[in-house]
Formats: C-alpha cells, sequence, structure tokens
C-alpha cells in the first residue's frame, strides 16, 4: 500500500511569488490534513478535510493560504503571494475515521520543504 | 489552550537508554500519542497512550500520567539509527475532527 505522497519535496521561490503544494493521501482515507513545521518549533495544524469538504480551518493563517481537495481525492495548498514568513516544511496527512474517540492514526507525508526568499 | 513542552535536545550513547519527556496543559484530550522523524522524513507514529501507565513496543515504551500532565517516551538499547527528532502529540476532545497539537520536538542524538 502506498503512503501519503507530497509534490513538490523541496520549493525555494522568492517573496510575492505563489508555490502550490501538493498531497496525494492514502487511497480510501477520509480524512486529510495539513500541517507546517516553522524554524525547528512545533508541527501545527492548519486544516482538515473530511472528503472534499473542510472540516476544520482554524489553523490556516491568513487569507494568503488556500487548500482545495476536490472530488476528494488529492489535496493542493497554494501560498499567494508567499511571505518570508511562510518558509517552513508542509506537511500532509491521512487517517480513515476521526469520528471515533479512540485512537486514529494519522499517516504523515515527507513533507514540502518551502523557501521564501 | 493547548501547549506540549519537551526539551529541544537531548544526546545519548549507544546501548544506553534515554527518557524524552512531555508535560502538557491541556483542558482534556483523547491520549498521549509519540511521532518520530528522521530529518527529512515523514513523522512516523511510534506508541499512543489512551489510559495512564505504560505502554511497551520492542525497544520503546511510553507512558503517561493524566494527574500530573506528564508523559515520557523511554528508548532502551539506543543504536544510532534512533537519531532522530520524537514529537508528543495529544487530540484535543473538544475538536471532533481529529487533528493533533504538537509539542516542539526533540532532536535525540546517539553517540556511538
Amino acid at each position: 500500500e502506498a503512503g501519503v505522497t507530497q509534490f513538490p519535496s523541496h520549493s525555494v521561490i522568492e517573496k510575492g511569488q505563489t508555490v502550490t503544494l501538493r498531497c496525494d493521501p492514502i487511497s480510501g482515507h477520509d480524512n486529510l490534513y495539513w500541517y507546517r513545521r516553522v524554524m525547528g518549533k512545533e508541527i501545527k495544524f492548519l486544516l482538515h478535510f473530511v472528503k472534499e469538504s473542510k472540516q476544520d480551518e482554524s489553523g490556516m493563517p491568513n487569507n494568503r493560504f488556500l487548500a482545495e481537495r476536490t472530488g476528494g481525492t488529492y489535496s493542493t495548498l497554494k501560498v499567494q503571494p508567499a511571505e518570508l514568513e511562510d518558509s517552513g516544511v508542509y506537511f500532509c496527512a491521512s487517517s480513515q475515521d476521526s469520528r471515533r474517540a479512540s485512537y486514529n492514526e494519522q499517516f504523515f507525508g515527507p513533507g514540502t520543504r518551502l523557501t521564501v526568499l | 489552550g493547548q501547549s506540549l513542552e519537551q526539551p529541544s535536545e537531548v544526546t545519548a550513547v549507544e546501548g544506553a537508554i534515554v527518557q524524552i519527556n512531555c508535560t502538557y496543559q491541556t483542558s482534556g484530550f483523547y491520549g498521549l500519542s509519540w511521532y518520530q522523524q528522521h530529518d527529512g522524513g515523514a513523522p512516523t507514529f511510534l506508541s499512543y497512550n489512551a489510559l495512564d501507565g505504560l505502554e511497551e513496543t520492542g525497544r520503546f515504551s511510553s507512558f503517561l500520567s493524566r494527574s500530573d500532565s506528564y508523559g515520557y517516551l523511554l528508548l532502551q538499547e539506543l543504536q544510532m539509527k534512533d537519531s532522530a527528532s520524537y514529537f508528543c502529540a495529544v487530540r484535543p476532545i473538544y475538536n471532533q475532527g481529529g487533528k493533533l497539537i504538537f509539542g516542539q520536538g526533540t532532536e535525540l542524538s546517539v553517540k556511538p
């Protein structure tokens, strides 16, 4: 079974440019999460999709970030225009069912390292 | 709010035992998880404590004490390949979506 994949692995852009990150979750996983780790700090939640619907976008920093999950399969995260503070590693994770109170493992991708110059 | 505190760095020698602590302030959560991340790789699940006590998985064990707002990850018989970042995380009860709140991570360096 293929794991969570992310593309690109690295992206270096200049301030003001646009970047689009892609995440392909594990097949059959309805839940898709985006997280970000900035400058060696904690991994912070950005948003959560259930299929194609945004369940929780409370972690999105501002309106320069736009996430989509058309068809409930892969997801994209667009940053437009990018700012210096957007640099970091963006992780995607997927899981089967988040409704259960018991543990539901999230499987992470390797991340996209974004550098904004 | 939710916050989890971990040491930023820990160094140990091969074959030794190391404990990575995680203290937290949270209004309620389902359980404490631990993830391992090698440089440039995906965070991978290591262990989960839903209840107080010790959970053992091979060389790794994890402990939770809700009354003390404290948990730890114990790594035994350290190997060079254990050098990585380790994150504790909780899933808040107030959020039914399943998002995880992470600590800032502990970078473990295993020396020969």
